[in-house]
């Protein structure tokens, strides 16, 4: 069964800083990762889609990585501000089921004024 | 236009009884996903519909969970005879699938906080 972990979970940073989030994934066969913001009460935002076959996707100040051989992918955010506080999740899309997304547990960044 | 709704945004019930969980999709989107999120834990997958097919039901964590989706719009969640462990957030998402296997984006609801005494 694939397992998602998120490093760290929690994380508090002051407004400004460039910051990266981790994740790994246990099982390498995967189609597609994403990255996901959740904000209390509001459910989940899709931010970055990475197929397999990709190594990299940007939009705006954030910036994923994909490692599929080892297992990890990376979200970069640059000069982070408070808006950018949440809970950041990624997903992963196995070969074996593509109905069935593996989250993490999350990353909760706080960025402070 | 609209996105995804769920109610009740919170549900509250004794030990014992059942809740219904309504999820309406993004209209024309064909795939929709339930998941349920503990505290402090990730999404766990609960099912799965596709346009008219069989649903991925290989999520719900026992038989008291089933779910339906009617005329493939609206999704009702249930859950029989509740457990202090049902206690979660339930979340719904939908997608739309674009001739190939696999959904891409997922739209999200706010998701229904069920608490159960």
């Amino acid at each position: 069964k694939q397992e998602v972990t998120q490093i760290p979970a929690a994380l508090s940073v002051p407004e400004g800083e460039n910051l990266v989030l981790n994740c790994s994934f246990t099982d390498s066969a995967i189609y597609n990762l994403q990255w996901f913001r959740q904000d209390p009460g509001k459910g989940l935002t899709s931010l970055l889609l990475i197929q397999s076959s990709q190594r990299e996707q940007t939009s705006g100040r954030l910036n994923a990585s994909l490692d599929k051989s080892s297992g990890r992918s990376t979200l970069y955010i640059a000069a982070s501000q408070p808006g950018d506080s949440a809970t950041y999740l990624c997903a992963v899309v196995g070969v074996y089921n593509f109905n069935k997304f593996y989250f993490g547990s999350g990353t909760k960044l706080n960025v402070k004024p | 236009g609209a996105g995804v709704s769920q109610s009740p945004s919170n549900k509250v019930t004794e030990k014992g009884k059942d809740v219904e969980l309504r999820c309406d999709p993004i209209s024309g989107h064909t795939a929709l996903y339930w998941y349920r999120q503990s505290l402090g834990q990730g999404l766990e997958f609960l099912i799965y519909f596709q346009g008219n097919s069989a649903p991925d039901k290989s999520g719900l964590p026992s038989d008291r969970f089933s779910a339906e989706r009617t005329g493939g719009s609206v999704s009702t969640l249930t859950i029989q005879r509740t457990q202090q462990e049902d206690s979660a957030v339930y979340l719904c998402a939908s997608s739309w699938v674009a001739g190939g296997p696999v959904a891409d984006t997922q739209y999200f609801g706010p998701g229904t906080r069920l608490t159960v005494l």
